[in-house]
């Protein structure tokens, strides 16, 4: 599976959107762009993904560049509930198994 | 939520001794998996299984060993703990195992291995 880079960390203003932008250059034609979030030690929590088009779920957007070298994903309206650390990763379509998980993005939400 | 739970959800063992994580899933799902996650860092698949009895390593699978008799239970075994085997483990499940198959995490259990 491609390997991601995210920024370490963000701040976002509360009811400001937050972008969070994900490069996985090496990504291949069958690989899907996942993006989870975990709060505070809970399990990860699945929020969007996508192949080549934007999506948008009542969580978040997903933006996918056109070479699909790299996504950004939207929080529209940040709250503070929002706080936590968000991972980009990408599977393959048939190989779940392999799903792997970088550091992720620590985002905080500042009132 | 997804019906996963994990048992136990903390434990304090010694080294050498074995011990065995329970997952539990009501969604009939036929995926599970098994992450390690360590302080400030992403999670690491140990082992998954795409069915019963059927399993396959991730990429830090060494020193675990995993069993699946039943749709609803994996379980994960540490046969003798080690100090480096402290994290917080997380059990998962998809529908399928392809791209577009979401998973879901359980709540996690907290292991020391002193």
């Amino acid at each position: 599976d491609a390997k991601t880079t995210q920024p370490t960390s963000m701040d976002c203003a509360e009811g400001r959107a937050a972008n969070l932008p994900c490069n996985h250059s090496t990504i291949s034609g069958n690989e899907y762009v996942y993006w989870y979030r975990q709060i505070h030690s809970q399990g990860p929590q699945y929020i969007i993904h996508g192949l080549k088009n934007n999506e948008t779920n009542e969580m978040a957007s997903l933006i996918i560049t056109e070479d699909r070298k790299s996504s950004t994903l939207i929080l529209p309206h940040a709250t503070l509930r929002d706080t936590a650390v968000y991972y980009c990763i990408v599977r393959v379509r048939t190989n779940a198994g392999k799903s792997t998980f970088g550091d992720g993005t620590t985002l905080t939400v500042k009132p | 939520d997804a019906g996963i739970t994990q048992s136990p959800r903390h434990k304090v063992t010694e080294t050498g001794t074995p011990v065995t994580l329970r997952c539990h899933q009501t969604e009939n799902h036929r995926y599970m998996y098994w992450y390690r996650q360590d302080p400030g860092h992403g999670l690491r698949l140990i082992h998954y299984s795409y069915g019963v009895k059927d399993t396959d390593k991730g990429e830090v699978s060494d020193g675990y060993s995993v069993s699946r008799s039943k749709t609803e239970d994996f379980l994960l075994t540490l046969e003798s703990a080690t100090s480096s085997q402290t994290s917080v483990y997380f059990c998962a499940i998809s529908e399928g195992g392809g791209g577009t198959d979401t998973q879901y995490f359980g709540p996690g259990t907290r292991l020391t291995v002193l």
